[in-house]
């Protein structure tokens, strides 16, 4: 069965600061990799989509990489803002079981001025 | 586009009480899924389809019914609510071999009393 852990649980940094939110899996064989956000009380948000052959993607300040062999990946966040707060969720599209996606409980992250 | 569409937004029932929860996508996705989102247990899959008349269970399913009549549509059938089934729940779809990865819904946050 396909586990994702997220580390940290939470983190509360000043702003301006470079952030990594780790991720891993238990089963590498993934089709797909997606990074969420969710505010509170809202919505998931789709941030960043790697797919299997991809090792890295970026979108503005994020930049999340892949590494299928050992399990991982990371989000990157550049000079974090306060309007970063959110929390983020990392989950995986497990290619033998189409239709679905496994998450971790998410990386609750507090940017402060 | 409309992407995935869930109503009601929110909903109380009393114990004992059934009701639909209904999730419509206008992207012609073969994919949909429902999970619930709990405090401190993130988000758990609850049913899924791969495809009009295919529907599998997930993790938590029981309580839960669901049908997949059209391509659109995916409701989520409580038979008899329960104050366990308090929760948020979402809906998400996927297309196979989708390079833009899961759009889910903005939720329904259901309380059972």
């Amino acid at each position: 069965k396909q586990e994702v852990t997220q580390i940290p649980a939470a983190l509360s940094v000043p702003e301006g600061e470079n952030l990594v939110l780790n991720c891993s899996f238990t089963d590498s064989a993934i089709y797909n990799l997606q990074w969420f956000r969710q505010d509170p009380g809202k919505g998931l948000t789709s941030l960043l989509l790697i797919q299997s052959s991809q090792r890295e993607q970026t979108s503005g300040r994020l930049n999340a990489s892949l590494d299928k062999s050992s399990g991982r990946s990371t989000l990157y966040i550049a000079a974090s803002q306060p309007g970063d707060s959110a929390t983020y969720l990392c989950a995986v599209d497990r290619g033998s079981t189409l239709g679905r996606l496994y998450f971790g409980r998410g990386t609750q992250l507090t940017v402060w001025p | 586009n409309a992407g995935v569409t869930q109503t009601p937004k929110f909903q109380v029932l009393k114990t004992g009480q059934s009701m639909t929860l209904q999730c419509a996508q206008d992207m012609n996705h073969e994919y949909m899924s429902w999970y619930r989102q709990d405090p401190g247990m993130g988000l758990r899959l609850i049913h899924y389809s791969v495809g009009a008349g295919i529907t599998d269970q997930g993790e938590v399913p029981n309580g839960y019914n669901v049908s997949r009549s059209t391509t659109e549509d995916f409701p989520l059938r409580l038979l008899s609510a329960a104050p366990s089934q308090t929760s948020v729940y979402f809906c998400a779809s996927n297309s196979h071999g989708g390079n833009y990865g899961y759009t889910f819904g903005s939720g329904t946050r259901l309380t059972v009393v």
